[in-house]
């Protein structure tokens, strides 16, 4: 059974920085695309990055570029969020979602349950 | 990138069929048959009901269907049910390499 654990969410400053972590289990981590997609409060899905199998590719959506880095750790079957110079509009439920590509994101097939990000001051 | 366009609501009876409209450009749902359709419940992660434009993960019921033409896509629901009350959101993937989705559809059955 696909698992996917987000976890690291919580309270920051605008300005401040946040890591988040997606602990996977149940399929061959290494041999599929994983992605990140928040939806603030009551709005819709907003796809915020992607990183390759292997983790060699990484794909940003223009609102977090430069200030978001992906990675992945194969050996640990966890994905990361590296989020800096948060701002209020970062403010969502960020998800954790295995993709069914193995190079560049196509169609998310698993999702964790998400975790809370709330840029405040 | 823009956001594809999707309508604000629809709204059918049960047993009847409806049909959400993903409209987005040559360079995202024209121009690839990377198109997916995510069902939402309240609270809920969302589920994948369609991918690459019509094709269903396994488990996912028969009466959903996708199908695209140019620059529009679009997901069918016949046999409407009341579970299948959610919001619902399309995605495609872009000639820049990213994933845009669609602002979501409320689904009401009535």
């Amino acid at each position: 059974e696909v698992q996917l654990v987000e976890s690291g969410g919580g309270l920051v400053q605008p300005g401040g920085s946040l890591r988040l972590s997606c602990a996977a289990s149940g399929f061959t981590f290494s041999s599929y695309v994983m992605n990140w997609v928040r939806q603030a409060p009551g709005k819709g899905l907003e796809w915020v990055s992607g990183i390759s199998g292997s983790g060699d590719s990484a794909y940003f959506a223009d609102s977090v570029k430069g200030r978001f880095t992906i990675s992945r750790d194969n050996s640990k079957n966890t994905l990361y969020l590296q989020m800096n110079s948060l701002r209020a509009e970062d403010t969502a439920v960020y998800y954790c979602a295995k993709d069914r590509a193995v190079v560049v994101p196509a169609a998310t097939d698993y999702w964790g349950q998400g975790t809370l990000v709330t840029v405040s001051s | 990138q823009s956001a594809l366009t999707q309508p604000a609501s629809v709204s059918g009876s049960p047993g009847q069929s409806i049909t959400i409209s993903c409209t987005g450009t040559s360079s995202d749902v024209g121009g690839y048959n990377y198109v997916s359709w995510y069902q939402q419940h309240p609270g809920k992660a969302p589920k994948l009901m369609i991918y690459d434009v019509s094709n269903r993960p396994s488990g996912v019921s028969y009466r959903f269907s996708g199908s695209k033409s140019g620059n529009t896509a679009s997901l069918t629901i016949s046999g409407l049910q009341a579970e299948d009350e959610a919001d619902y959101y399309c995605s495609s993937f872009t000639s820049s390499t990213t994933v845009v989705f669609g602002g979501g559809t409320k689904l009401t059955v009535l």
